[in-house]
């Protein structure tokens, strides 16, 4: 059954230091890895879509990358800023079509 | 290009209630996916339609249902409220489902918030 966790539940970091936030899964057989950002009460944002066949994506500011041998997922923010505060979640889609969602890690950037 | 749209956004319900929320995918996307997130659970999978099928089910009562429409458009049913019932219910649309190689990024609405007393 697949697991996916998120550590660590909160950070908060000054303003304009990069960071880096954690997913790890334990079925490494997927189709795909999602990143998300949720603002409080809202739905959520796609901020970046991995293949399996592939090792990392970019947009702007952010990074993700995909190790499966590993079972990992990194998100790599650079140059943080207040508007990046919200709560980022990511998701992994099995071969069994189902989604797995972890519980995210809620980010604070420090003005 | 409008987003997903999810109807109605608040709803008060009793508990033995049912009710039923709506969901429009973005125009062309022919997938849509449905959640529950709640505190403590986190986000969690109720069911998947592609082209008026149920794809996919998560582990939840029978109490849960769902149908899909020629159109896309999806609605899913919670019979006989209970107060654990009390969640966002979040809908997500995408171009494709599951095809070789076309595995495409979900987009979600913004949430349908339920409130059981």
């Amino acid at each position: 059954k697949q697991e996916v966790t998120q550590i660590p539940a909160a950070l908060s970091v000054p303003e304009g230091e990069n960071l880096v936030l954690n997913c790890s899964f334990t079925d490494s057989a997927i189709y795909n890895l999602q990143w998300f950002r949720q603002d409080p009460g809202k739905g959520l944002t796609s901020l970046l879509l991995i293949q399996s066949s592939q090792r990392e994506q970019t947009s702007g500011r952010l990074n993700a990358s995909l190790d499966k041998s590993s079972g990992r997922s990194t998100l790599y923010i650079a140059a943080s800023q207040p508007g990046d505060s919200a709560t980022y979640l990511c998701a992994v889609r099995g071969r069994d079509d189902k989604i797995i969602f972890g519980k995210g890690t809620r980010l604070h950037i420090l003005p | 290009k409008a987003g997903v749209t999810q109807t109605p956004r608040y709803l008060i319900k009793t508990r033995g209630q049912q009710v039923t929320l709506s969901c429009s995918p973005i125009s062309g996307h022919r997938s849509v996916s449905w959640y529950q997130q709640t505190p403590g659970q986190g986000l969690q999978f109720l069911f998947e339609y592609f082209s008026e099928t149920q794809r996919n089910k998560g582990n939840f009562p029978g109490r849960f249902s769902g149908r899909q429409f020629s159109n896309s458009r999806s609605e899913m049913n919670v019979s006989t409220l209970e107060l654990g019932d009390s969640a966002l219910y979040l809908c997500a649309s995408s171009l494709a489902l599951g095809l070789a190689g076309m595995i495409h990024e979900q987009f979600f609405g913004p949430g349908t918030r339920l409130t059981v007393l």
